[in-house]
């Protein structure tokens, strides 16, 4: 039982550059979220997905997508990488209703 | 609106010291309440949770009761150790499913 994986772990980027970021949970999670970690702003809700097939935005959603085609997976997506998008981003799961969520190791981005 | 505050730290304390990290929030409805902790380089964990007004929740020994007329929710444990030294986040969780974190508060603890 993996619980929560993010990959990758590490990624230095172009301003411009493209790519994805993926979650998967092993967990049956009905519940999944992306957030983005920066000094002195704490969490903030990126997108979130709450069953196969559907997302939905979250704080700050702009420069990014995300799909979930399978329940297990969610994926986040930069389509032009820009340096204000530097940051950790983490993903987390829940059941529904759950009151716990869990979360991933976390992906360090760093766009130049 | 939904939000959270949590007081600034860093905090450093020495090892068996007494430590309260403050919180308050504004919600509509009626949340629930949590603190997750960060251990460097990891995601965060569930440390404790509170779901209704009066609730303590205990961890780990630590501890936080939901104070609905003070919309707190602080956290506390009466001696801490090394090991205990981590990012503390504050968070609530409205009738949406949508979770609010607060800023986070560093502690280090000192032997």
């Amino acid at each position: 039982n993996a619980g929560v994986t993010q990959t990758p772990k590490f990624r230095v980027l172009k301003t411009g550059q493209s790519m994805t970021l993926l979650c998967a949970q092993d967990m049956n999670h009905e519940y999944m979220y992306w957030y983005r970690q920066d000094p002195g702003m704490g969490l903030r809700l990126i997108h979130y997905s709450v069953g196969e097939g559907t997302t939905a935005k979250g704080e700050v959603p702009d420069g990014y997508n995300v799909s979930r085609l399978k329940k297990q997976n969610f994926l986040l997506g930069l389509e032009s990488a820009a340096p204000s998008q530097t940051s950790v981003y983490f993903c987390a799961s829940s059941y529904w209703g759950g009151e716990t969520q869990y979360f991933g190791p976390g992906t360090r981005l760093l766009v130049l | 609106g939904n939000s959270v505050t949590q007081m600034e730290g860093p905090v450093t304390l020495s090892e068996e010291a007494f430590l309260t990290i403050n919180c308050t929030y504004t919600a509509t409805g009626y949340p629930s309440l949590f603190w997750y902790v960060q251990y460097p380089g990891e995601g965060l964990q569930l440390l404790l949770k509170a779901t209704k007004a009066d609730d303590k929740g205990s961890n780990k020994g630590f501890e936080a009761t939901y104070r609905k007329e003070t919309t707190s929710f602080h956290l506390e444990k009466g001696s801490v150790q090394v090991s205990d030294s981590a990012v503390y986040f504050c968070a609530l969780k409205n009738t949406g499913n949508q979770f609010y974190f607060g800023t986070g508060t560093s502690l280090t603890v000192i032997p």
